[in-house]
C-alpha cells in the first residue's frame, strides 16, 4: 500500500478481555515499530521488529504485552488482561532498513489505533 | 536514559509570522533526529530527518538545524499559514538502537 495502514481504527473493550491490534506496513519495509502515545504525550517505544524476529522489545511495559510479525510484513499487537491504564493510541511505523547512520531508516507511521478499555 | 524536551509547551501566533520550535535532548549520542507533525486525532508525519552528520536540512519552508554535541534541534517556519497549525515532535534515535525517543511536542496555532 501507499502507506503504513493499522486495524481497527477504534477499539473498545472491557478491562479483562484480550485485543489484537493489526498493522500493515509499507510495502518492502524491513524494519516495523509499536509505539504508544497518551493524551497530551509523545509517543513511547514498545518493540521492533527486523524482519520477523523482535530485535529490542525493551518498551513492553509487562509480559501482558506481545507482538508478532511472523511472515516479515504484517504485524500483530496483542495485550491479554486489558486494563484501564492501557486505554492510549497505539502506533506503528516502518522504515526501508534499520541500524546504521545512513540513509533508509527515517520512520513513516500510520493512523494509529485508539484504544478504550472500560 | 535519553530525555526530549520541547519548548514551548503551546505557541500561538498571527499568519505570515516565522517561528521557531526548540528540541533539547540529554544524550548526545544519536545517529539521527526526526521532526514530526501531527494533526488532532491523526497520526504523525514526517516533516525532516537530520542525519547526525548534517547540521541543516530543509523543505518547502521548513527548516530544521541539529548541533548534536549542544543536544539541540530546531524547527524553523517560514511565513506561518493557518494549515500549519498542528503538534510538532521531535524524535532523535540513539546510536544504540533503533527505537525514537519523543518530546511532549509543541501545539503550534496559526490564527488567520
Amino acid at each position: 500500500g501507499a502507506g503504513v495502514s493499522q486495524t481497527p481504527s477504534n477499539k473498545v473493550t472491557e478491562k479483562g478481555k484480550y485485543v489484537e491490534l493489526r498493522c500493515d506496513p509499507i510495502s518492502g519495509h524491513t524494519a516495523l515499530y509499536w509505539y504508544r502515545q497518551s493524551l497530551g504525550q509523545g509517543p513511547e517505544f514498545l518493540i521492533y521488529f527486523q524482519g520477523t524476529g523482535a530485535a529490542d522489545d525493551s518498551g513492553l511495559p509487562n509480559d501482558r504485552f506481545f507482538a508478532v510479525r511472523p511472515e516479515g510484513s504484517v504485524s500483530t499487537l496483542k495485550i491479554q488482561r486489558t486494563e484501564r491504564g492501557d486505554s492510549a493510541v497505539y502506533l506503528c511505523a516502518s522504515s526501508l532498513l534499520a541500524g546504521g547512520p545512513r540513509g533508509g531508516n527515517e520512520q513513516f507511521f500510520g493512523p494509529g489505533t485508539r484504544l478504550t478499555v472500560l | 536514559k535519553q530525555e526530549v524536551t520541547q519548548i514551548p509547551a503551546a505557541l500561538s501566533v498571527p499568519e505570515g509570522e516565522n517561528l521557531v520550535l526548540n528540541c533539547s535532548f540529554t544524550d548526545s549520542a544519536i545517529y539521527n533526529l526526526q521532526w514530526f507533525r501531527q494533526d488532532p486525532g491523526k497520526g504523525l508525519t514526517s516533516l525532516l530527518l537530520i542525519q547526525s552528520s548534517q547540521r541543516e536540512q530543509t523543505s518547502g519552508r521548513l527548516n530544521a538545524s541539529l548541533d548534536k554535541s549542544s543536544g539541540r534541534s530546531t524547527l524553523y517556519i517560514a511565513a506561518s499559514q493557518p494549515g500549519d497549525s498542528a503538534t510538532y515532535l521531535c524524535a532523535p534515535r540513539g546510536e544504540y538502537g533503533n527505537k525514537l525517543v519523543f518530546g511532549a511536542g509543541t501545539i503550534l496555532r496559526v490564527k488567520s
